[in-house]
């Protein structure tokens, strides 16, 4: 079975300050890994995601997020925050081949403060 | 346009009635999910349909039941609302190749 954990349900970061949000997975198959976002009001909208390439994965917005196979961990960070950043993020695991259904973390809101 | 809408955006309903959710989509897609999101929880799947004649039952799927009437129309109902169904609900849809899902605005449902 697949899971997801994400650390802190709420994140504060000044503005220009660097941005981490945690996620650990645990999956018996390679997973798939993503980053969404979700605005105030809208729906998810992909970051980015890993699918067994590159380990070091590049997204919108000037995110990152670097996959750890021995660490199980999929964190997600970007250099200097912006106000405009402020959301909840969202990790999800899924399998590679069959269903593709995602598992969803639980959030983690980032206030970005200036 | 939206590439995936969903109505109606809001919608307030007394416990017991009936209530339908939709889904349209523009962008040619087989795979189309429905999920839920309350705080602090997360999303979590309820149905997910890969086809017309592929409709499968996700973690929560009692209380609802969906319908998928043709590739770009994915709807979900409540037969008989309750307040714990209260809620955000999205539609989404994949491609299948590349993993991704899209996601349509969302419905805040609000059971009385």
């Amino acid at each position: 079975a697949q899971s997801v954990t994400q650390l802190g349900s709420h994140v504060s970061v000044s503005e220009g300050a660097l941005v981490l949000l945690r996620c650990n997975y645990s999956s018996s198959v390679p997973p798939y890994l993503f980053w969404y976002v979700q605005y105030p009001n809208q729906g998810l909208q992909l970051l980015l995601k890993y699918t067994s390439a590159a380990t070091l994965v590049k997204g919108i917005n000037g995110f990152e997020a670097e996959f750890k196979k021995s660490e199980t961990s999929f964190h997600l960070t970007k250099p200097s925050a912006h106000m405009s950043d402020a959301a909840e993020y969202f990790c999800a695991v899924s399998d590679y081949k069959g269903t593709y259904k995602y598992i969803f973390g639980t959030g983690t809101r980032l206030k970005v403060l200036a | 346009d939206a590439d995936v809408t969903q109505t109606p955006r809001n919608r307030i309903t007394k416990t017991g009635k009936r209530i339908m959710l939709e889904c349209s989509q523009t962008k040619g897609h087989d795979r189309m999910y429905w999920y839920r999101q309350d705080p602090g929880l997360g999303l979590q799947l309820i149905y997910y349909s890969f086809d017309v004649k592929d409709i499968n039952k996700g973690e929560i799927s009692d209380g609802y039941s969906v319908s998928r009437q043709a590739q770009a129309k994915f709807s979900l109902s409540l037969e008989s609302a309750i307040p714990n169904q209260t809620a955000l609900y999205f539609c989404a849809t994949s491609d299948g190749s590349s993993n991704e899902q899209y996601f349509g605005p969302g419905t805040r449902l609000t059971v009385t």
